[in-house]
């Protein structure tokens, strides 16, 4: 949507480092989510970073806040093949209602 | 647990048909949504339901409607289909309005 964007497609190689970008213009959303969709399935929540918050750090993935820029990203560390999928940047803005950006379609290579 | 189960998994669909898009969750989740997914276009938000008894418009309402009679039922319908609602259809809860939604597999529907 055109409230939360993202770029359409990445590509790396395996055991590189992923980082997907999101940018955003309502700033009132109170968490700020990621998402990943497998081939043929749902949306299963990933990650999400709260609103006061610049970093979060889980595991492999890595959520950074701009909130001044209203930039967010998602660094994956050592991308594998079972990586690949889409990824979505979602918020609640108005009236709490979840908004998502279009996807970024990761591609692993090995 | 089942979560959150979404019927048919796909359909294809005479144009000028209604169908009923079935989405219920065993989680007691107060609110519940219906997405509609598209190529380039990500998820944008159909319908919504903060409770039981209450619903809302999204994002791109027209030609959809939704009822919520109890907490675990949230069906969407469309009254006369068109080829432009050919999508995937995803239906999702949340503990509540401001929490992380949880989605079901989705419905593949094909208007024709």
């Amino acid at each position: 949507g055109e409230d939360v964007e993202q770029s359409l497609f990445l590509s790396v190689r395996e055991g590189d480092s992923s980082v997907i970008n999101c940018t955003y213009t309502d700033s009132s959303s109170t968490y700020l989510y990621w998402y990943k969709q497998e081939p043929g399935a749902g949306l299963q929540l990933l990650t999400y970073i709260f609103s006061n918050m610049d970093m979060k750090q889980d595991q492999r993935l890595t959520v950074l806040l701009n909130k001044k820029d209203k930039h967010l990203s998602l660094r994956i560390a050592d991308t594998q093949t079972g990586d690949s999928a889409i990824y979505f940047c979602a918020g609640r803005f108005n009236n709490n209602d979840m908004r998502f950006g279009a996807g970024t379609r990761l591609t692993v290579k090995p | 647990t089942a979560g959150i189960t979404q019927a048919p998994t796909s359909q294809i669909l005479a144009a000028g048909r209604s169908m009923t898009l079935r989405c219920t969750q065993d989680m007691r989740h107060n609110a519940m949504y219906w997405y509609r997914q598209d190529l380039g276009l990500g998820l944008r938000l159909i319908h919504y339901s903060n409770t039981a008894g209450t619903t809302g418009k999204g994002e791109v309402p027209d030609g959809y409607s939704v009822s919520r009679a109890n907490t675990d039922d949230f069906p969407l319908t469309l009254a006369s289909a068109v080829p432009s609602q050919t999508s995937v259809y995803f239906c999702a809860s949340s503990v509540r309005e401001d929490a992380e939604a949880f989605f079901g597999q989705g419905t593949r529907l094909t208007v024709v």
